[in-house]
């Protein structure tokens, strides 16, 4: 089946460690997308990234790192820059066409131990 | 003023009735428009999309979407207990061809 797989489901992050998140999709979209989600919170882009080897800045990309080295993956790097990092991350991806919509994986929980 | 803006609710409905969701967004020049369904401690589901001016409907569901007022809606006939979730309208602005701009999300809750 075609989706979005995010891995681990839970995730605990001890005090100065970083940890990544990973993403795999096999839509074959060329766009994707990092959001946290805070509880009773809306999305918030962290990064996106629309082709392989290339991605942008969302809103709130401090403490955070990205890279896309393949068009399947998007591993997310939450870095001990980010002094507050529990949260929901969700990853999705898109397709080109305008109406195309984005597609989310089922998301990462993120605590600090 | 947000780009998205929804009531964050919650909006309260029985069971039976319509649940009417709204949605205002800044851009004029916004092409496409998305509604997706959060249940609690989930991630979006898509239930919609729209981008022509009108109605588009699909099952229970109906997308309202009117440009010159910068506005699209979702209406939910016959609404159930497991219809209780938030709701995010999406929006792809101008000009960011690959980037959805969401809401904040408008909680339904239908009671029995």
């Amino acid at each position: 089946d075609g989706g979005i797989t995010q891995s681990p489901k839970y995730l605990f992050r001890k005090e100065g460690q970083n940890v990544t998140l990973s993403c795999e999709q096999n839509l074959n979209h060329d766009a994707m997308y990092w959001y946290r989600q805070d509880p009773g919170q809306g999305l918030r882009l962290i990064y996106y990234s629309q082709i392989v080897n290339d991605f942008q800045k969302g809103d709130i990309a401090e403490g955070y790192s990205v890279s896309r080295e393949k068009k399947e993956s998007f591993p997310l790097t939450v870095t001990s820059a980010q002094k507050n990092p529990t949260a929901f991350y969700l990853c999705a991806s898109r397709g080109t066409r305008f109406y195309q919509p984005q597609h989310f994986g089922d998301g990462t929980r993120l605590s600090i131990l | 003023q947000k780009e998205v803006e929804q009531n964050s609710g919650p909006l309260s409905v029985p069971e039976g009735a319509i649940a009417s969701l709204n949605c205002t967004y800044s851009d004029r020049g916004s092409q496409s428009f998305f509604w997706y369904r959060q249940y609690s401690g989930k991630s979006p589901e898509l239930i919609m999309f729209i981008y022509s001016n009108g109605d588009k409907e699909d099952g229970r569901f109906t997308a309202q979407l009117n440009k010159a007022s910068q506005y699209v809606s979702l209406l939910i006939r016959d609404s159930q207990p497991s219809d209780s979730a938030t709701y995010l309208c999406a929006v792809n602005a101008n000009g960011t061809a690959s980037k959805l701009t969401f809401g904040t999300g408008t909680r339904l809750q239908v009671t029995l």
